[in-house]
């Protein structure tokens, strides 16, 4: 299985609700990322967790709050978005510590339009 | 620090020509290079790469690199272009340190019937 699956894969939301993200893997990667892409533009990291601990936050604003709650999973918390946060939020998984080579695996992603 | 500067924004071609996407690197250390694909509304797909081992790197779907490091360049080629490969193609390096992977800015290439 070499697959990350992420769900929803469309959500729309208000600016005052309470949504979440999640993402799914089980090619025992130790490291999972979550990336926010607009469109027209190349991926930009938000946050890397490294045998589940949070490792890199990319200065991401606290209405993003992410959580790993086993090597398989990987959740975005997301609440009070503002509309410019709309945008393709693309999960991914690799191995971790020194066995990290950079190859990533990504989900498809999940479309998020915040009104 | 490293950067990726992908030289076209857009590449069009006819099915059944070549296909050149550019890339040049900078990179303080031997570099690991990757080239993803991203199709509409679609992930990224790791198409090939480079971790210093040979120069001219194969990859999926007739795909191929060559790592130039006189040039600090990664170019993209593929001798017949096929519809399937109309995508977003971004050029990538990894830093180990850091776990980061820093995108170019992106190839959109059409193919035209």
């Amino acid at each position: 299985d070499t697959e990350v699956t992420q769900t929803p894969k469309h959500l729309v939301m208000g600016m005052t609700n309470k949504k979440s993200l999640k993402c799914e893997q089980h090619m025992g990667h130790r490291a999972m990322y979550w990336y926010k892409q607009k469109a027209k533009k190349p991926p930009e990291l938000m946050f890397v967790y490294s045998y589940e601990k949070l490792s890199i936050n990319e200065s991401v604003p606290s209405r993003f709050s992410p959580e790993c709650p086993n090597s398989s999973l990987l959740n975005l918390h997301l609440h009070a978005l503002q509309p410019e946060d709309s945008a393709l939020y693309l999960c991914a998984s690799s191995q971790a510590g020194i066995r990290n080579t950079g190859e990533l695996f990504f989900g498809e992603g999940s479309r998020l339009t915040v009104l | 620090a490293q950067s990726v500067t992908q030289l076209d924004s857009h590449v069009s071609v006819s099915e059944g020509t070549p296909v050149l996407l550019r890339c040049n690197y900078s990179s303080s250390y031997s570099p690991s290079l990757f080239w993803y694909v991203q199709h509409p509304n679609k992930g990224l797909q790791l198409l090939l790469k480079y971790t210093s081992a040979a120069t001219l790197v194969k990859g999926i779907n007739g795909f191929e690199a060559e790592f130039k490091k006189s040039e600090t360049s990664f170019h993209l080629t593929k001798p017949s272009a096929h519809m399937s490969d109309a995508a977003e193609y971004f050029c990538v390096v990894w830093k180990a340190a850091g776990n980061k992977l820093t995108f170019g800015g992106g190839t959109r290439v059409l193919v035209k019937p």
